[in-house]
C-alpha cells in the first residue's frame, strides 16, 4: 500500500521560515494536500493541489511537489501556526495521510 | 455555507457495532464525495472510506473492507458509517469530510465523534 512519510516534529523561531516535507513514491505525479490541525479541532486544509491556498488561508502558507517530495512552507511563522500538519494524497481512489508533523514555534 | 454536523459520542462494548451519522447542509450534497477519517488518541489521521451519494457507490480502504459500511440518504442529506466487530483499537474520533470525488481536497469537515470501545 502507498505510504507518505513526514518528520515527527519541526521547530521554528517566530518570524522564521518553517518547511515540512512529505515523501512518497512518485508523489510528484499525484496532487498533494496539507491539513492543519490544532488541539481539539477538526483538520483544516491549508494547501491543495500542491500549491493552491483556499480562501482565508494566509499567504505565508505555500506548497510545492516534485519527484518524491512535497513541501509545505510557512514564511514568517507566527505563534498561531503551532499545530500538527498532515500531508495527504490519493492513490487509486484511496486517501493516504502522512503520519503528521508537530510544528513548534519557539 | 457548507456544514457537516455529526451525531453524538458513543460508548460501545468490544464485539459490538456502531453507526454514526453526518448531516450536510448548504452546497450540493449528492454530487460530492463524503469520506470518513478517524483519529485514535494521540495518533494521526486515517481514511476509512467514503461514498458519492448521487451514485450510491462506496469506496473503502483495504484495512476496513468487510467491517465498515458507508451509506447515504439523499432525502435527508445524511451519510452513515457503520463499523462492526469493534475492538479497543477502534477507540477514536471519527470525522466526516467532503471532497470533490476521489482525487481532491477534503474541504469541509464535521466536528468529529468520539467513539469509545470499552468493556
Amino acid at each position: 500500500s502507498y505510504e507518505l512519510t513526514q518528520p515527527p516534529s519541526v521547530s521554528v523561531s517566530p518570524g522564521q521560515t518553517a518547511s515540512i516535507t512529505c515523501s512518497g513514491d512518485k508523489l510528484g505525479d499525484k496532487y498533494a494536500c496539507w491539513y492543519q490541525q490544532k488541539p481539539g479541532q477538526s483538520p483544516v486544509v491549508v494547501i491543495y493541489r500542491d500549491t493552491n491556498r483556499p480562501s482565508g488561508i494566509p499567504e505565508r502558507f505555500s506548497g510545492s511537489n516534485s519527484g518524491n517530495t512535497a513541501t509545505l512552507t510557512i514564511s514568517g511563522t507566527q505563534a498561531m501556526d503551532e499545530a500538527d500538519y498532515y500531508c495527504q494524497a490519493w492513490d487509486r481512489s484511496t486517501a493516504v495521510f502522512g503520519g503528521g508533523t508537530k510544528l513548534t514555534v519557539l | 455555507q457548507v456544514q457537516l454536523v455529526q451525531s453524538g459520542a458513543e460508548v460501545k462494548k468490544p464485539g459490538s457495532s456502531v453507526k454514526v451519522s453526518c448531516k450536510a447542509s448548504g452546497g450540493t450534497f449528492s454530487s460530492y464525495a463524503i469520506s470518513w477519517v478517524r483519529q485514535a488518541p494521540g495518533q494521526g489521521l486515517e481514511w476509512m472510506g467514503g461514498i458519492i451519494p448521487i451514485f450510491g457507490t462506496s469506496n473503502y480502504a483495504q484495512k476496513f473492507q468487510g467491517r465498515v459500511t458507508i451509506t447515504a440518504d439523499k432525502s435527508t442529506s445524511t451519510v452513515y458509517m457503520a463499523l462492526s466487530s469493534l475492538r479497543s483499537e477502534d477507540t477514536a474520533v471519527y470525522y466526516c469530510a467532503r471532497g470533490n470525488g476521489w482525487n481532491d481536497l477534503l474541504d469541509y469537515w464535521g466536528q468529529g465523534i468520539l467513539v469509545t470501545v470499552s468493556s
